[in-house]
Protein backbone atom coordinates (compact mmCIF):
# COMPACT_ATOMS: atom_id res chain seq x y z
CA UNK A 1 0.00 0.00 0.00
CA UNK A 2 1.03 3.89 0.06
CA UNK A 3 1.94 5.34 2.94
CA UNK A 4 2.73 9.05 3.60
CA UNK A 5 4.37 9.22 7.50
CA UNK A 6 5.38 12.55 9.75
CA UNK A 7 5.03 13.89 12.88
CA UNK A 8 1.81 14.64 14.43
CA UNK A 9 2.96 17.38 16.08
CA UNK A 10 6.08 19.90 17.29
CA UNK A 11 6.98 22.72 19.27
CA UNK A 12 9.67 25.08 18.69
CA UNK A 13 10.33 28.71 19.97
CA UNK A 14 10.65 32.00 17.82
CA UNK A 15 13.64 32.67 16.10
CA UNK A 16 14.76 28.82 16.42
CA UNK A 17 14.78 26.77 13.29
CA UNK A 18 12.64 23.25 13.10
CA UNK A 19 13.15 19.96 11.16
CA UNK A 20 10.28 18.19 9.88
CA UNK A 21 10.22 15.07 8.57
CA UNK A 22 8.39 13.39 6.19
CA UNK A 23 8.98 9.05 4.95
CA UNK A 24 7.11 7.64 1.99
CA UNK A 25 6.40 4.72 0.12
CA UNK A 26 4.23 5.09 -2.85
CA UNK A 27 3.84 3.29 -5.70
CA UNK A 28 6.08 5.40 -8.34
CA UNK A 29 7.05 9.14 -7.69
CA UNK A 30 7.06 11.98 -9.56
CA UNK A 31 7.84 14.65 -6.85
CA UNK A 32 7.08 15.66 -3.27
CA UNK A 33 5.11 18.16 -2.68
CA UNK A 34 5.12 20.69 1.14
CA UNK A 35 1.93 22.72 1.89
CA UNK A 36 1.67 24.89 4.68
CA UNK A 37 -2.03 24.88 6.30
CA UNK A 38 -3.65 27.21 8.93
CA UNK A 39 -6.41 26.74 10.47
CA UNK A 40 -9.87 26.87 9.02
CA UNK A 41 -7.98 27.63 5.61
CA UNK A 42 -6.70 25.60 2.11
CA UNK A 43 -3.39 24.27 2.27
CA UNK A 44 -1.14 26.41 0.11
CA UNK A 45 2.08 25.75 -1.82
CA UNK A 46 5.55 25.72 -0.09
CA UNK A 47 7.69 23.47 -2.13
CA UNK A 48 8.14 20.98 -4.61
CA UNK A 49 11.28 18.07 -5.34
CA UNK A 50 11.70 15.72 -7.64
CA UNK A 51 15.69 15.41 -7.52
CA UNK A 52 17.56 14.36 -4.10
CA UNK A 53 19.29 17.35 -2.37
CA UNK A 54 17.86 20.60 -0.66
CA UNK A 55 15.99 23.51 -2.23
CA UNK A 56 16.09 26.56 -0.36
CA UNK A 57 13.65 29.54 -0.74
CA UNK A 58 13.59 31.70 1.84
CA UNK A 59 13.21 30.88 5.57
CA UNK A 60 11.90 27.48 3.89
CA UNK A 61 14.35 24.65 2.54
CA UNK A 62 13.07 21.09 1.59
CA UNK A 63 15.25 18.02 1.08
CA UNK A 64 15.02 15.01 -0.68
CA UNK A 65 16.29 11.13 -0.86
CA UNK A 66 14.77 9.39 -2.85
CA UNK A 67 16.44 6.37 -2.49
CA UNK A 68 15.58 6.55 1.82
CA UNK A 69 12.06 7.35 0.84
CA UNK A 70 12.85 10.40 3.19
CA UNK A 71 12.26 14.03 2.77
CA UNK A 72 12.51 16.86 5.61
CA UNK A 73 11.06 20.54 5.52
CA UNK A 74 13.49 22.97 7.52
CA UNK A 75 11.42 26.16 9.10
CA UNK A 76 14.41 28.82 10.37
CA UNK A 77 14.13 32.16 12.38
CA UNK A 78 10.62 31.06 13.29
CA UNK A 79 8.03 33.49 13.23
CA UNK A 80 4.37 33.11 15.53
CA UNK A 81 2.62 33.08 11.85
CA UNK A 82 4.87 29.43 10.92
CA UNK A 83 1.64 27.86 13.40
CA UNK A 84 0.47 26.18 11.00
CA UNK A 85 -0.24 22.51 9.88
CA UNK A 86 2.54 21.42 7.05
CA UNK A 87 1.49 18.62 4.45
CA UNK A 88 3.73 16.29 2.61
CA UNK A 89 2.38 15.11 -0.37
CA UNK A 90 3.71 12.35 -2.56
CA UNK A 91 2.45 12.49 -6.07
CA UNK A 92 2.31 8.85 -7.39
CA UNK A 93 3.03 7.12 -10.85
CA UNK A 94 -0.40 8.71 -11.85
CA UNK A 95 0.19 11.93 -10.89
CA UNK A 96 -1.86 11.50 -8.07
CA UNK A 97 -1.09 13.11 -4.76
CA UNK A 98 -0.85 10.92 -1.88
CA UNK A 99 -1.06 13.40 1.23
CA UNK A 100 0.29 12.48 4.71
CA UNK A 101 -1.66 13.44 7.86
CA UNK A 102 0.05 17.03 8.43
CA UNK A 103 2.25 18.31 11.15
CA UNK A 104 1.09 20.54 13.35
CA UNK A 105 3.52 23.20 14.47
CA UNK A 106 3.52 25.22 17.61
CA UNK A 107 5.66 28.13 17.72
CA UNK A 108 6.11 29.68 21.28
CA UNK A 109 7.63 32.78 21.97
CA UNK B 1 -0.28 32.14 -9.70
CA UNK B 2 -2.82 30.65 -10.38
CA UNK B 3 -5.57 31.02 -8.82
CA UNK B 4 -8.74 29.25 -8.31
CA UNK B 5 -11.87 30.15 -6.48
CA UNK B 6 -14.50 28.25 -4.77
CA UNK B 7 -17.87 29.53 -4.00
CA UNK B 8 -19.41 29.55 -1.28
CA UNK B 9 -17.25 29.84 0.89
CA UNK B 10 -19.69 28.65 3.94
CA UNK B 11 -23.20 26.84 3.76
CA UNK B 12 -25.59 26.09 6.62
CA UNK B 13 -28.24 23.68 5.56
CA UNK B 14 -31.30 21.67 6.64
CA UNK B 15 -30.68 17.74 6.49
CA UNK B 16 -31.86 15.88 3.59
CA UNK B 17 -31.49 19.21 1.22
CA UNK B 18 -28.76 19.46 -1.25
CA UNK B 19 -26.42 21.93 -1.61
CA UNK B 20 -23.95 22.91 -4.97
CA UNK B 21 -20.28 23.92 -4.12
CA UNK B 22 -18.06 25.54 -7.47
CA UNK B 23 -14.67 25.41 -8.12
CA UNK B 24 -13.40 27.44 -10.69
CA UNK B 25 -9.71 28.08 -11.99
CA UNK B 26 -9.79 31.79 -12.90
CA UNK B 27 -6.43 32.36 -15.14
CA UNK B 28 -5.93 28.74 -16.26
CA UNK B 29 -7.53 25.60 -18.01
CA UNK B 30 -7.62 22.87 -15.51
CA UNK B 31 -7.58 19.49 -17.20
CA UNK B 32 -8.07 18.01 -13.74
CA UNK B 33 -9.88 19.03 -10.89
CA UNK B 34 -9.84 16.96 -7.53
CA UNK B 35 -12.56 17.09 -4.67
CA UNK B 36 -11.33 16.92 -1.37
CA UNK B 37 -12.90 16.41 2.03
CA UNK B 38 -11.42 17.31 5.37
CA UNK B 39 -12.76 16.63 9.12
CA UNK B 40 -11.35 19.16 11.95
CA UNK B 41 -7.41 18.16 12.69
CA UNK B 42 -7.32 15.36 9.93
CA UNK B 43 -5.43 15.24 6.59
CA UNK B 44 -7.52 15.61 2.85
CA UNK B 45 -9.13 13.23 2.07
CA UNK B 46 -9.63 12.87 -1.56
CA UNK B 47 -12.78 12.20 -2.94
CA UNK B 48 -12.92 12.19 -6.59
CA UNK B 49 -10.33 13.08 -9.88
CA UNK B 50 -12.42 14.95 -12.50
CA UNK B 51 -11.44 15.69 -15.69
CA UNK B 52 -12.35 17.87 -18.39
CA UNK B 53 -15.70 16.16 -20.16
CA UNK B 54 -15.06 12.73 -18.74
CA UNK B 55 -16.90 11.02 -15.86
CA UNK B 56 -15.09 11.78 -12.45
CA UNK B 57 -13.31 8.52 -10.95
CA UNK B 58 -15.01 8.34 -7.31
CA UNK B 59 -12.31 6.93 -4.19
CA UNK B 60 -13.09 3.69 -2.29
CA UNK B 61 -16.06 4.29 0.37
CA UNK B 62 -16.93 7.28 -1.58
CA UNK B 63 -20.94 7.09 -2.59
CA UNK B 64 -20.86 8.56 -6.38
CA UNK B 65 -24.60 8.69 -6.06
CA UNK B 66 -24.36 11.17 -3.12
CA UNK B 67 -21.49 13.21 -4.33
CA UNK B 68 -21.99 14.20 -7.79
CA UNK B 69 -19.26 15.61 -9.51
CA UNK B 70 -19.62 17.54 -12.92
CA UNK B 71 -16.82 19.16 -15.08
CA UNK B 72 -18.23 20.33 -17.49
CA UNK B 73 -15.47 22.76 -18.75
CA UNK B 74 -11.85 23.60 -18.35
CA UNK B 75 -12.37 25.94 -15.84
CA UNK B 76 -15.37 24.74 -13.97
CA UNK B 77 -16.01 21.63 -11.79
CA UNK B 78 -19.04 21.06 -9.13
CA UNK B 79 -19.51 18.79 -6.25
CA UNK B 80 -23.37 18.37 -4.96
CA UNK B 81 -23.69 16.57 -1.81
CA UNK B 82 -27.62 15.27 -2.56
CA UNK B 83 -29.71 14.26 0.46
CA UNK B 84 -27.15 15.80 2.86
CA UNK B 85 -26.66 15.29 6.36
CA UNK B 86 -25.26 15.80 9.93
CA UNK B 87 -22.37 13.51 8.84
CA UNK B 88 -21.65 15.40 5.95
CA UNK B 89 -20.78 18.51 7.60
CA UNK B 90 -17.27 19.23 6.75
CA UNK B 91 -14.44 21.44 4.95
CA UNK B 92 -14.57 20.71 0.90
CA UNK B 93 -11.31 21.78 -0.51
CA UNK B 94 -11.12 21.19 -4.69
CA UNK B 95 -7.46 21.90 -6.19
CA UNK B 96 -7.11 21.59 -9.77
CA UNK B 97 -4.00 21.21 -12.21
CA UNK B 98 -3.42 22.25 -15.32
CA UNK B 99 -2.35 20.85 -18.54
CA UNK B 100 -1.39 16.83 -18.75
CA UNK B 101 0.95 14.45 -16.52
CA UNK B 102 4.03 16.85 -16.75
CA UNK B 103 1.86 19.65 -15.15
CA UNK B 104 2.88 18.78 -11.09
CA UNK B 105 1.42 21.34 -8.77
CA UNK B 106 -2.27 21.54 -7.50
CA UNK B 107 -3.32 24.64 -6.61
CA UNK B 108 -5.93 24.60 -3.95
CA UNK B 109 -9.22 26.79 -3.86
CA UNK B 110 -10.05 28.01 -0.47
CA UNK B 111 -12.66 25.78 0.65
CA UNK B 112 -16.19 25.51 1.49
CA UNK B 113 -16.72 24.50 4.89
CA UNK B 114 -20.33 23.04 4.89
CA UNK B 115 -22.55 23.08 7.85
CA UNK B 116 -25.47 20.51 7.87
CA UNK B 117 -28.05 21.07 10.98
Amino acid sequence: GQNIDQPTEMTATEGAIVQINCTYQTSGFNGLFWYQQHAGEAPTFLSYNVLDGLEEKGRFSSFLSRSKGYSYLLLKELQMKDSASYLCGVMDSNYQLIWGAGTKLIIKP
Amino acid sequence: GAVVSQHPSRVICKSGTSVKIECRSLDFQATTMFWYRQFPKQSLMLMATSNEGSKATYEQGVEKDKFLINHASLTLSTLTVTSAHPEDSSFYICSAREGGGGAYEQYFGPGTRLTVT
